[in-house]
């Protein structure tokens, strides 16, 4: 199984609503992502998970909660969020070979289509 | 820093016509280099990898690309377009567990 799959696949939420994206791989990767992607733009990275533990957080606002409760699953946790947040919301998964996961691709899931209103 | 840098926003070529589309690359130490294809309301697809050895690789969908250590490039090539090749295509870096895109490449393969 190569696939990483994404729940929901779109999402309309208010700013004062909680709601969270959902991220499962069945590879045995080791490092997961959540990158967040604005039309026709490269995604941006928001989160790196190495080993089930959180190993990067490019600055992103608290409104954004990450969480990885197992090797195979991946959550990204929402409150409170500004209208600018609307984007794609991709996860994906890639091996780590001698520590680094910078060696090997990713595998991206198809995204979340998030609109907050 | 890391960065890759895409200088074509987008590139038109006609279908059976070779293709280029251009990166180059700004690493420390040595370079672990990915083309990925994103097909409208999609994820990014992997195409190719530079990691060590041939500096011509060969990936999915009949694509190649070329890594040149001297003009810091990996440009993706393919002998023959297809009209099902337009996308928009990023190349990438991976430096420690982290991943460095370009800014992205539209390709227009018009029949």
């Amino acid at each position: 199984d190569t696939e990483v799959t994404q729940t929901p696949k779109h999402l309309v939420m208010g700013m004062t609503n909680k709601k969270s994206l959902k991220c499962e791989q069945h590879m045995g990767h080791r490092a997961m992502y959540w990158y967040k992607q604005k039309a026709k733009k490269p995604p941006e990275l928001m989160f790196v998970y190495s080993y089930e533990k959180l190993s990067i957080n490019e600055s992103v606002p608290s409104r954004f909660s990450p969480e990885c409760p197992n090797s195979s699953l991946l959550n990204l946790h929402l409150h409170a969020l500004q209208p600018e947040d609307s984007a794609l919301y991709l996860c994906a998964s890639s091996q780590v070979d001698m520590g680094l996961a910078g060696r090997n691709e990713q595998f991206f899931g198809p995204g979340t289509r998030l609109t907050v209103l | 820093a890391q960065s890759v840098a895409q200088p074509e926003d987008q590139v038109n070529v006609a279908e059976g016509n070779p293709l280029t589309v251009k990166c180059t690359y700004s690493v420390s130490g040595n370079p672990y280099l990915f083309w990925y294809v994103q097909y409208p309301n999609r994820g990014l697809q992997f195409l190719l990898k530079y990691i060590t050895g041939d500096n011509l690789v060969k990936g999915s969908y009949g694509f190649e690309a070329e890594f040149n250590k001297s003009q810091t490039s990996f440009h993706l090539k393919k002998p023959s377009a297809l009209v099902s090749d337009s996308a928009l295509y990023f190349c990438a870096v991976g430096w420690i567990n982290k991943f460095y895109f370009g800014s992205g490449t539209k390709l227009n393969v018009k029949p």
